[in-house]
C-alpha cells in the first residue's frame, strides 16, 4: 500500500481553461475527501464521497467545480473556466468508516498545486 | 456550526524546550472527533492523533502528549524536549459528520 496518490503534482494553467485532477485513495478506504489549502491557512473542506455517492458539498464548491468517483475507487476534481482565485493546493484524503458510524482519521495525499496565470 | 481556533500563529523555541500548542473548538454535536496533523516543509499532512468526544483520557506517545478537556473545549498538544525535526505547521481539526474542519495552524520553529 503506497498511501493516497494525486496526479498531477503541479499544474499551471491560463485563466479560463479547464483543469482536472485525479486522486487514488488507499485501496480499502471507502471514504474520499477533497480539500483546498491556500498559503498560511488550514485545509478547507470541499466535498466527500462514501463509495461512489457524493454525500456533502461545501458552499465553497461553486458551479465551476465538479467532483466524481464513478466506481467508488479513484476520484476526479474538475475546475471549469479557472480564475486566479482558484490558485491553491488541492488535497485529497481517504478514510475508512465502520458500519457502526465511527469517523476514522483521514490520510492525505501530497496534493496538486494549481497556479492560474 | 463547527469551528476550530488555534490562537498561536507562530511559536519559536530552542531545542530541548517543551512547547504546548493550543486548540479550542466549538460544536453543537455531542459525538465528535478531534485530530492533530503535522505539515512539515515537504507539505504532506501527517496524521498524529484522533480522540473521540467520550474519551477524555490524556495520551502520551513518546515526546508527544495530548490534553483533552471537554469542560473548556480544548485539545492541547505538548511536545517535550523539542527537536529541530519537530519544526512544522501543526493543525488541530474537528469532525462530527463526514467533513473535517481545520484550524488555521500553528507554525513551530525549533532552533538548534
Amino acid at each position: 500500500d503506497t498511501g493516497v496518490s494525486q496526479d498531477p503534482r503541479h499544474k499551471i494553467t491560463k485563466r479560463g481553461q479547464n483543469v482536472t485532477f485525479r486522486c487514488d485513495p488507499i485501496s480499502e478506504h471507502n471514504r474520499l475527501y477533497w480539500y483546498r489549502q491556500t498559503l498560511g491557512q488550514g485545509p478547507e473542506f470541499l466535498t466527500y464521497f462514501q463509495n461512489e455517492a457524493q454525500l456533502e458539498k461545501s458552499r465553497l464548491l461553486s458551479d465551476r467545480f465538479s467532483a466524481e468517483r464513478p466506481k467508488g475507487s479513484f476520484s476526479t476534481l474538475e475546475i471549469q473556466r479557472t480564475e486566479q482565485g482558484d490558485s491553491a493546493m488541492y488535497l485529497c484524503a481517504s478514510s475508512s468508516r465502520t458500519s457502526g458510524g465511527n469517523s476514522y482519521e483521514q490520510y492525505f495525499g501530497p496534493g496538486t498545486r494549481l497556479t492560474v496565470t | 456550526a463547527q469551528k476550530v481556533t488555534q490562537a498561536q500563529t507562530e511559536i519559536s523555541v530552542v531545542e530541548k524546550e517543551d512547547v504546548t500548542l493550543d486548540c479550542v473548538y466549538e460544536t453543537r454535536d455531542t459525538t465528535y472527533y478531534l485530530f492533530w496533523y503535522k505539515q512539515p516543509p515537504s507539505g504532506e499532512l501527517v496524521f498524529l492523533i484522533r480522540r473521540n468526544s467520550f474519551d477524555e483520557q490524556n495520551e502520551i506517545s513518546g515526546r508527544y502528549s495530548w490534553n483533552f478537556q471537554k469542560s473548556t473545549s480544548s485539545f492541547n498538544f505538548t511536545i517535550t524536549a523539542s527537536q529541530v525535526v519537530d519544526s512544522a505547521v501543526y493543525f488541530c481539526a474537528l469532525s462530527a459528520r463526514g467533513d473535517m474542519r481545520f484550524g488555521a495552524g500553528t507554525r513551530l520553529t525549533v532552533k538548534p
